[in-house]
């Protein structure tokens, strides 16, 4: 069974960086077979799609977040991460990271439980 | 980007009965080449990640109950509780994944009646 599970700080100061790793266990990181997604939702609205990675380091990233932007991956330790510069108060969310199969429909088809990062000084 | 607009924001059903929550996409989410509409639903409680419930738009995710049905093709689709439950309370949303810049609706509050 695949598990995701974020960590990193839970604040972070305005105009600096945000940095979470997701931790992947249960066998498919290296397959080749997937994505690797972040998602995040600001308290009290939606879902927002960050970006995505592929094991080989291949990158997608939402157009509106691309320029602050970096998700790279460790495929020695099954994780791969998320760097988010320059934040402020709308960075404030609860950060997901989530699997994405290639070879059906591109969903997202497992999550990691989420952790929610504040942007306050 | 595709925008995805669902309705109601939210409702209330009473148990046993059936919810049905709407989404509508900016321009269509069917590809031509395979006849697949790349539209997903997931059911997100609090407390708790999102949980996929369908994709191509009709298609459960495995262990998701019968009871949840989707349906609709182009720009207009449906989910579909039939004999609410308790445990359905939860918000709602429709994803489309026919482009790579991944676009969710604003979410469906579903609550008892």
């Amino acid at each position: 069974q695949v598990q995701l599970q974020e960590s990193g700080p839970g604040l972070v100061k305005p105009s600096q960086t945000l940095s979470l790793t997701c931790t992947v266990s249960g066998g498919s990181f290296n397959s080749g077979h997937h994505y690797w997604s972040w998602i995040r939702q600001p308290p009290g609205k939606g879902l927002e799609w960050i970006g995505y990675i592929y094991y080989s380091g291949t990158t997608y990233y939402n157009p509106s977040l691309k320029s602050r932007l970096t998700i790279s991956v460790d495929t020695s330790k099954s994780q791969f991460s998320l760097k988010l510069s320059s934040v402020t108060a709308a960075d404030t969310a609860v950060y997901y990271c989530a699997r994405v199969p290639m070879n059906t429909a591109m969903v997202f088809d497992y999550w990691g439980q989420g952790t929610l990062v504040t942007v306050s000084s | 980007d595709i925008v995805m607009t669902q309705s109601p924001d939210s409702l209330a059903v009473s148990l046993g009965e059936r919810a049905t929550i709407n989404c509508k996409s900016s321009q269509s989410v069917l590809y031509s080449s395979n006849n697949k509409n790349y539209l997903a639903w997931y059911q997100h409680k609090p407390g708790q990640p999102p949980k996929l419930l369908i994709y191509w738009a009709s298609t459960r995710e495995s262990g998701v109950p019968d009871r949840f049905s989707g349906s609709g093709s182009g720009t207009d689709f449906t989910l579909t509780i039939s004999g609410l439950q308790a445990e359905d309370v939860a918000v709602y949303y429709c994803q489309q994944y026919y482009n790579t810049m991944y676009t969710f609706g604003q979410g469906t509050k579903l609550e008892i009646k």
